[in-house]
């Protein structure tokens, strides 16, 4: 079963406008969370992360949001560039066991931006 | 990604042959790890190393060996290639568990 779930395989979207991509967690021992971007032929690079103990962590023109109840983050990118075009990977990470140094990514979201 | 490097970055393997993927990283991270990426699958864990001596089975280890040789190098060992193998491989660094990995470029592994 998966615990990390990206339900959107794609997206697209207007150069200069927001792009919101989703994350749904299952498990609730999850307490980090991070986002990635990946281009083709090259390793994911880190985007941004936020601690279960806090709801929303801004860098730049990126910020993720996470709700603790709904087991959901969001990460929203604003304004939309056409170098931003590329796979995001939701991850998280739990708090405690084995597990703990384990990361568990979604599936990804690809992320079209529109000139 | 000039801190964690990966070799070979290509490489074709008949069903039955052995290969290792060597990963070193020059970042003096405590952990690394590898992964598996297959079209719509996200990143899979197959083995991790949260220190140097220590290795522990992720979510798809059947089929790997995995060698942490010290701080620096971390080695994924096919025995016994299959074409299920087929796929990009990523080797990860990071310094502990909330503190993000950084990722090699992968090797990209066809078994035919």
């Amino acid at each position: 079963d998966q615990q990390v779930k990206q339900n959107s395989p794609s997206l697209s979207v207007q150069e200069g406008r927001i792009s919101i991509l989703n994350c749904d967690y299952t498990n609730s021992m999850f307490d980090y969370f991070l986002w990635y971007k990946k281009y083709p032929a090259e390793g994911p690079t880190f985007l941004i992360s936020i601690s279960s103990i806090k709801d929303k962590n801004e860098d730049g023109r990126f910020t993720v949001f996470l709700n603790k109840s709904a087991k959901h983050l969001s990460l929203h990118i604003v304004p939309s560039q056409p170098g931003d075009s590329a796979v995001y990977f939701c991850a998280a990470s739990a708090n405690s066991g084995a597990g703990s140094y384990q990361l568990t990514f979604g599936k990804g979201t690809k992320l079209s931006v529109i000139p | 990604n000039a801190g964690v490097t990966q070799t070979p970055k290509f490489q074709v393997l008949k069903t039955g042959q052995s290969m290792t993927l060597q990963c070193a990283q020059d970042m003096n991270h405590n952990s690394m790890y590898w992964y598996r990426q297959d079209p719509g699958m996200g990143l899979r864990l197959i083995y991790y190393s949260a220190s140097e001596g220590t290795t522990d089975k992720g979510e798809v280890p059947n089929g790997y060996n995995v060698s942490r040789l010290n701080k620096r190098e971390f080695s994924l060992r096919l025995e016994s290639a299959a074409p299920s193998q087929t796929s990009v491989y990523f080797c990860a660094t990071t310094t502990d568990r909330v503190q993000p990995q950084h990722f090699g470029d992968g090797t990209r592994l066809s078994i035919l």
